[in-house]
């Protein structure tokens, strides 16, 4: 049983545009949410992360909102850009911001077109 | 500040046999993990640690074995490889709040 969902296994967008990665949990106990860019034949990079005491996240071109009641988060790209051609993971746990134990998605191919 | 480190990059192993994967950081993080990374599939945890000393079961720990006697290394132990164990793994570490750092992976095919 999955607990964290990424239903899109890969997305297209125009540079310049909006990107827009959604996932969805099930698991109520989860606190801490983190989205990971992956490189291929590169270890995953932290991007930005949220707590569920907030319902967003800003940092540069990425901002994180996060929905409780519908367990859903989406990671928006503003503007996107070519380098951003990558993996997404969106990752959970439910330690109290003790990320050690982190639940997976299943990860999205986001392909920016120049 | 090497970050976290993985050897080796690859391995080829034939089916029973063992091998130790390597892994450390020189941040003095406290939470070491490993992951497994399969086609199609998200990171699954395999085993973690809170601490030297001490280790515990992730969601897929059946046939690796851990153990961390520094607070640097946390090496992964494969005792009688099989097919069903050919992925890629990384291995991750953080301080108590704070979020994972991976290293770059290591490709393991079983035969």
């Amino acid at each position: 049983d999955q607990q964290v969902k990424q239903n899109s296994p890969s997305l297209s967008v125009q540079e310049g545009r909006i990107s827009i990665l959604n996932c969805d949990y099930t698991n109520s106990m989860f606190d801490y949410f983190l989205w990971y860019k992956k490189y291929p034949a590169e270890g995953p990079t932290f991007l930005i992360s949220i707590s569920s005491i907030k319902d967003k996240n800003e940092d540069g071109r990425f901002t994180v909102f996060l929905n409780k009641s519908a367990k859903h988060l989406s990671l928006h790209i503003v503007p996107s850009q070519p380098g951003d051609s990558a993996v997404y993971f969106c990752a959970a746990s439910a330690g109290g911001g003790s990320n050690y134990k982190l639940t997976f998605g299943k990860g999205t191919l986001l392909t920016v077109n120049p | 500040n090497a970050g976290v480190t993985q050897t080796p990059k690859f391995q080829v192993l034939k089916t029973g046999q063992s091998m130790t994967l390597q892994c450390a950081q020189d941040m003095n993080h406290e939470y070491m993990s490993w992951y497994r990374q399969d086609p199609g599939m998200g990171l699954r945890l395999i085993h973690y640690s809170v601490g030297a000393g001490i280790t515990d079961q992730g969601e897929v720990p059946n046939g690796y074995n851990v153990s961390r006697s520094t607070t640097e290394d946390f090496p992964l132990r494969l005792l009688s490889a099989a097919p069903s164990q050919t992925s890629v793994y990384f291995c991750a570490s953080s301080y108590s709040k704070g979020r994972p750092t991976f290293g770059p992976g290591t490709r393991l095919l079983v035969l």
